[in-house]
Parts: C-alpha cells; sequence; structure tokens
C-alpha cells in the first residue's frame, strides 16, 4: 500500500531535550516536506527537499533540522524544543515538486507538545 | 515570496446549497493551484487542482476556477453534503515551494 508513515503520532517532551519526528514514504517519490499545523495559521511549511541530499528552508524553519540521505527518508530534527514548537506536524510527498508532481500526499500527522 | 489569502475562514451552507471559497495569490510565477480536504482528526487530501494553463476545470460537485491576470481562484461545491463538512486549504506552488492558505472552516447545516 502507498503511504506516508510517520512517528511518532503523540509525544509529550520536555523543553530542551532532542527530538527526532521519522518520516518515510514508500512510493519513490523525489519531493518531501515538513508541514506545521497551528489553528487559525493553516498549513506552514519548514523544510522541503527536492531529491537525496538537497534540502531548502520552508517559511518556518527556525528551530527545526532535516536531513535527506536516503530517498525514502526525511525526518524532523528539533535539537532543543521550546513550547513554542508545540503543534501537529504533517510530512508529505509528491512525486515531484509543483506542478510536475501533482499530488502530495500526507502521513498522518504527528501531535507534539513540548512542557 | 508567495503569499496565499484565503476567504472565508468559516463558512456554513443550508445542505443542498452551494458553497464557494476564494483564494488570492501574489507570486505570478506559481503555475499549479491545488485544494485540500481536511476532515476531523485527519490528514489533508488532494480534492482537485489546476494548472496554471487552464482557467476552470470540474470533477463531480467540485470545480475550480483559476483568473491569473487578477491573481484569484476559487472552489466551488455545489449541492452541498452532510460529508462536505471539513476544513478546506487552497494552494499556490511553483517548481520547488507550495504555500497554503489558512483553511475555511466548512460547516453543512442540516
Amino acid at each position: 500500500e502507498a503511504q506516508v508513515t510517520q512517528n511518532p503520532r503523540y509525544l509529550i517532551t520536555v523543553t530542551g531535550k532532542k527530538l527526532t519526528v521519522t518520516c518515510s514514504q514508500n512510493m519513490n517519490h523525489e519531493y518531501m516536506s515538513w508541514y506545521r499545523q497551528d489553528p487559525g495559521l493553516g498549513l506552514r511549511q519548514i523544510y522541503y527537499s527536492m531529491n537525496v541530499e538537497v534540502t531548502d528552508k520552508g517559511d518556518v524553519p527556525e528551530g527545526y533540522k532535516v536531513s535527506r540521505k536516503e530517498k525514502r527518508n526525511f525526518p524532523l530534527i528539533l535539537e532543543s524544543p521550546s513550547p513554542n514548537q508545540t503543534s501537529l506536524y504533517f510530512c508529505a510527498s509528491s512525486l515531484r515538486a509543483g506542478v510536475v508532481g501533482g499530488e502530495l500526499f500526507f502521513g498522518e500527522g504527528s501531535r507534539l507538545t513540548v512542557l | 515570496g508567495e503569499n496565499v489569502e484565503q476567504h472565508p475562514s468559516t463558512l456554513s451552507v443550508q445542505e443542498g446549497d452551494s458553497a464557494v471559497i476564494k483564494c488570492t495569490y501574489s507570486d505570478s510565477a506559481s503555475n499549479y493551484f491545488p485544494w485540500y480536504k481536511q476532515e476531523l482528526g485527519k490528514r489533508p487530501q488532494l480534492i482537485i487542482d489546476i494548472r496554471s494553463n487552464v482557467g476552470e476545470k470540474k470533477d463531480q460537485r467540485i470545480a475550480v476556477t483559476l483568473n491569473k491576470t487578477a491573481k484569484h481562484f476559487s472552489l466551488h461545491i455545489t449541492e452541498t453534503q452532510p460529508e462536505d463538512s471539513a476544513v478546506y486549504f487552497c494552494a499556490a506552488s511553483r517548481d520547488d515551494k507550495i504555500i497554503f492558505g489558512k483553511g475555511t472552516r466548512l460547516h453543512i447545516l442540516p
């Protein structure tokens, strides 16, 4: 089954404790990206990757890191989480970016709470 | 950079009536405009999209129109049904980035 898998789905952590949210897709997609969803603010892009070893900042990259060592994986790293990073996070992938790639396939989301 | 404005933020319509959600974008290089539906507690899913060389696209009860000159595009849902209740996001994309609007919560009233 074609899917985007995120883990963990739910996490409560404390300020400053490094964490990683994993994202994996099995569709051989080139484009992967991370979004955070906050009430009233919609979906905001954190980082995106056009292909292996190619990553770039989205609109809200501060406090986050990513890597794309393999085509299927695109982990999101919070080196020192803070309460303002409490949010619902979505990973998504598409065949390619933009009009060529078409539909974004989203993971089920990871709800992160930073105390 | 690109900015996408979406209106209204909340919309209530009587079941069977039509709903219209409007978006404007700022970057004339944007060439792909998808719409995503997010049901409560679920992930966003694509419902329809339009490319910049097309003015209108229809899929059953859903249609999208694009006015490149004015940089706005709209989602039209006809004969609304209870299962249309959800949050709808418009987006504007060029070759690398995709920017979403803030969403419209659509309520279908019985």
